[in-house]
């Protein structure tokens, strides 16, 4: 059972970058079964997906079109762990983050605890 | 892409059956066999509890259900309980996209 432990700040101002990290336990980040997942919510946008990463002889990344120019997954191997990064935030990107595995077709079956993520000057 | 649209609310009393539909377009539900239904209670993640459009994952009650016809897609809880009340959420594939979601259904218990 693949369990995930968010880490990271929950309060930015304007224009900085949000960073979140996400630790992986029961799974291997460079598993070729599973990909792995950032997903917002918040109650103006809903829940959205933003990308995913994963691995298949190399690496993988698919960003949303909607924060495509300012976001980045990476993996961490040596951890066990990827992460979200966002750069320039406004008071849009308020919402919680959630990491998540699976699929986009089979569903995300394990998600992170969720952090809250406010944007204010 | 925009929202799958779900009603904002249903209810049933204990026992009962309750339906949440999840209608979307050709390009994403009526386009794939990929619906997933989600149950998120009050701070908490979201849980997976069916997978293209009909699957359980282990572990989920099968009073829990789904199906699809056109581009709508339905989630049925059957003998409804007290613990079942709580947000849903479905999500489809959908074109050169990953997933798009609902807007989510409050799901009351009487």
């Amino acid at each position: 059972q693949v369990q995930l432990q968010q880490s990271g700040p929950g309060l930015l101002k304007p224009s900085q970058t949000l960073s979140l990290t996400c630790a992986i336990s029961g799974d291997s980040v460079s598993s070729n079964t599973v990909a792995w997942n950032w997903i917002r919510q918040s109650p103006s946008r809903g829940l959205e997906w933003l990308g995913r990463t994963y691995y298949r002889s190399k690496w993988y990344f698919d960003y949303a079109v909607s924060v495509k120019s300012r976001v980045t997954i990476n993996p961490d191997t040596s951890k066990n762990q990827f992460s979200l990064q966002l750069n320039s935030v406004t008071p849009d990107d308020t919402a919680v983050y959630y990491c998540a595995a699976g699929w986009c077709r089979g569903g995300f079956h394990s998600w992170g605890q969720g952090t809250l993520v406010t944007v204010s000057s | 892409q925009s929202a799958l649209t779900q009603p904002p609310s249903a209810s049933g009393s204990p026992g009962q059956s309750v339906t949440i539909s999840c209608t979307g377009t050709s390009s994403d539900v009526g386009g794939y066999n990929y619906v997933s239904w989600y149950q998120q209670n009050p701070g908490k993640a979201p849980k997976l509890i069916i997978y293209e459009v009909s699957k359980r994952p282990s572990g989920v009650p099968d009073r829990f259900s789904g199906s699809k016809a056109g581009n709508t897609a339905s989630l049925t809880v059957s003998g409804l309980q007290t613990e079942d009340e709580a947000d849903y959420y479905c999500s489809s594939n959908v074109d050169n996209h990953c997933v798009v979601f609902g807007g989510g259904t409050k799901l009351t218990v009487l």
